[in-house]
């Protein structure tokens, strides 16, 4: 099956440092990438949809300038949480799309990676 | 606007026993539906889909799911539960109609599965 690797798996940083967290797919190109933002106990909330070569879309209330997404080849997509706070410690998931999966909309998600700001 | 409701925060049910997790739905149109599983500190993981065909879906790891239009639901099931099912489950749909950046998935609020001895 379709493989995403997002990196790190764990982050410790201080507050007012960025943080770069990397997804890959692996065995496919992915056209469409999605970051989500997990909080405890909680479900998915989607960050923002990015596609390859062009700016990524945010949802409502995410803000751009603090989590700057980069898609730029078919099978990278960056995260970087700049000028962290304590607030933006969460669990942050990556999903990639097969471009030949485009109709149905069928996700590969990553392992996703744990950002803790001191 | 699409919507997903999983009506159960948590499913306690005994090994051995049959489990179910219930998922309702709501799309404009005609939906593509899809199970995933999430174990602690881990990624999501594809269990099974309906896109067309049959209602009841076959999946990994045992499970299926019954496509029903009418109730517009999308049930996931399976006839012995084991200890090592216990995990976070979402459910989530997609319009088929929707293309581009509306072709995102919505998920449910997740249920949590804990099979006991």
């Amino acid at each position: 099956g379709a493989v995403v690797s997002q990196h790190p798996s764990w982050v410790i940083c201080k507050s007012g440092t960025s943080v770069k967290i990397e997804c890959r797919s692996l065995d496919f190109q992915a056209t469409t990438m999605f970051w989500y933002r997990q909080f405890p106990k909680q479900s998915l909330m989607l960050m923002a949809t990015s596609n390859e070569g062009s700016k990524a879309t945010y949802e409502q209330g995410v803000e751009k300038d603090k989590f700057l997404i980069n898609h730029a080849s078919l099978t990278l997509s960056t995260l970087t949480v700049t000028s962290a706070h304590p607030e933006d410690s969460s669990f942050y998931i990556c999903s990639a799309r097969d471009w030949r999966e485009t109709n149905t909309g069928e996700l590969f998600f990553g392992e996703g990676s744990r950002l803790t700001v001191l | 606007a699409q919507s997903v409701a999983q009506p159960e925060d948590q499913v306690n049910v005994a090994e051995g026993n049959p489990l179910t997790v219930k998922c309702t739905y709501s799309v404009s149109g005609n939906p593509y539906l899809f199970w995933y599983v999430q174990y602690p500190n881990r990624g999501l993981q594809f269990l099974l889909k309906y896109i067309t065909g049959d209602n009841l879906v076959k999946g990994s790891y045992g499970f299926e799911a019954e496509f029903n239009k009418s109730q517009t639901s999308f049930h996931l099931k399976k006839p012995s539960a084991l200890v090592s099912d216990s995990a976070l489950y979402f459910c989530a749909v997609r319009d088929i109609r929707a293309t581009g950046t509306a072709s995102k998935l919505t998920f449910g609020t997740g249920t949590r599965l804990q099979v006991t001895l």
